[in-house]
């Protein structure tokens, strides 16, 4: 069975204190791996897709990492509006519509 | 553009009671797909279309039916509302390209007593 998980599962900064959200994955044939962002109330918004083992992906204070078993999200010098719960997801077939998500990483930035 | 528009925002039901979430979305997208959220687990798919008139399920179809009778809309129905329904609902839409991303909207709250 595909499994997608994501750690740790809470994670408190200071403004400026950069570090990473880890997403393990245990699929075969990976097609794409994803990360949205979700502040509370609100859906998921995308942020990256990645397709292969060393692709890397930024968007202002992000980057997103590939591996064979695992994803990484950096987040260097972190502000207060970074504060979200980040998710991960997997789609492992071509032509599979599904998309298989891990819990989600809440991050909270304090200034 | 209002992307992905999802009504109601909240709801309560009380066990057995039905209802319709209803799901607008105006990217001409071809794909949609109904998850629910549950604390400390991921997303699940519950049912999805590929076009218009067409649905299937996904990994927790259980008490939940779907019609798509037009592109834009995708409803997402509860016959006899159970308390193991409680969650937060979200609707997602996207282009028929392989690795397209899910576009979600804002979630419909139920509670089901």
């Amino acid at each position: 069975e595909d499994q997608v998980t994501q750690s740790p599962e809470a994670l408190r900064l200071q403004e400026g204190e950069s570090s990473s959200l880890n997403c393990s994955y245990t699929v075969s044939g990976l097609r794409g791996l994803f990360w949205y962002r979700q502040d509370p109330g609100k859906g998921p918004e995308f942020l990256f897709t990645l397709y292969s083992a060393g692709e890397e992906k930024e968007k202002e204070r992000l980057k997103a990492t590939l591996t064979k078993k695992e994803s990484f999200l950096h987040i260097t010098a972190p502000k207060p509006e970074d504060s979200a719960t980040y998710l991960c997801a997997v789609r492992v077939r071509s032509n599979d519509y599904k998309l298989s998500f891990g819990a989600g990483t809440t991050v909270t930035v304090r200034a | 553009n209002a992307g992905v528009t999802q009504t109601p925002k909240f709801r309560v039901l009380k066990t057995g009671q039905s209802m319709t979430l209803l799901c607008a979305q105006d990217m001409n997208h071809e794909y949609m797909y109904w998850y629910r959220q549950d604390p400390g687990m991921g997303l699940r798919l519950i049912h999805y279309s590929v076009g218009e008139g067409t649905t299937a399920k996904g990994e927790v179809p259980d008490g939940y039916n779907v019609s798509r009778l037009k592109k834009q809309n995708f409803l997402l129905g509860l016959e006899s509302a159970a308390p193991s329904q409680t969650s937060v609902y979200f609707c997602a839409s996207s282009y028929r390209v392989d690795n397209s991303p899910l576009h979600f909207g804002n979630g419909t709250r139920l509670t089901v007593t």
